[in-house]
């Protein structure tokens, strides 16, 4: 079974300043690679994911991401955070041909004014 | 717009009641899942299903059970609540197919008192 590892449980920002969200899985298969994004009281929403091709893939929300596989990292980046994205984020990894998902223990992103 | 729709948003119940968690989703997919949602421990899945009456236990199955008669159907049953079982519960549900992506109901509170 995949092992996804979010190694930030918390990252407090300031508004405007740039933000990454650390993602690394374990399995060397290959895999489809996802980050979603939680709202208070909401379910999860995906932001962007990664099925082959370019490596750096854009989401929703100015969002985006880097798949680097020999370090079997997928993070999260934005430049510029707003009050708005306070919320967790979670990524997750699937392998091919099957069709489980595996989640990391999310990242609270806390933008402060 | 896809949608996946859980029953009851907030619930209470007492210790050795039986609990029906239902979830209806509208886009025809194979794959449907209950994960559970506690603070730190991410998203870990209870049950999946890929096919009408077919299920397979996730992480955490124990003192639960599932029920796909229908395919836009999935029912997470408690069969006797404990207080263990207290958290969210979310539901989703995903087409079968390679980077296919998984969406999420808005979740069930459940409290178990």
């Amino acid at each position: 079974a995949q092992s996804v590892t979010q190694l930030d449980s918390q990252v407090p920002v300031f508004e405007e300043a740039p933000v990454e969200l650390r993602c690394n899985y374990s399995s060397s298969v290959s895999v489809y690679l996802f980050w979603y994004v939680q709202y208070p009281n909401q379910g999860l929403q995906l932001l962007l994911k990664y099925l082959s091709g370019s490596t750096l893939v854009k989401g929703i929300n100015g969002f985006e991401a880097e798949f680097n596989k020999s370090q079997t990292s997928f993070h999260l980046r934005k430049p510029s955070v707003h009050i708005s994205d306070t919320a967790e984020y979670f990524c997750a990894v699937s392998e091919y041909n099957f069709n489980k998902f595996y989640f990391g223990s999310g990242t609270k992103l806390n933008v402060k004014p | 717009d896809v949608k996946v729709t859980q029953s009851s948003r907030y619930l209470v119940k007492r210790t050795g009641e039986k609990v029906f968690l239902e979830c209806v989703q509208d886009m025809d997919h194979e794959n449907m899942f209950w994960y559970r949602q506690d603070p730190g421990l991410g998203l870990r899945l209870i049950y999946f299903s890929y096919d009408v009456k077919m299920k397979e236990k996730g992480d955490i199955p124990e003192g639960y059970s599932v029920s796909r008669e229908k395919k836009e159907r999935f029912s997470l049953i408690l069969e006797s609540a404990s207080t263990n079982q207290t958290s969210m519960y979310l539901c989703a549900s995903s087409q079968t197919g390679q980077g296919n992506t998984i969406y999420f109901g808005e979740g069930s509170w459940l409290t178990v008192v």
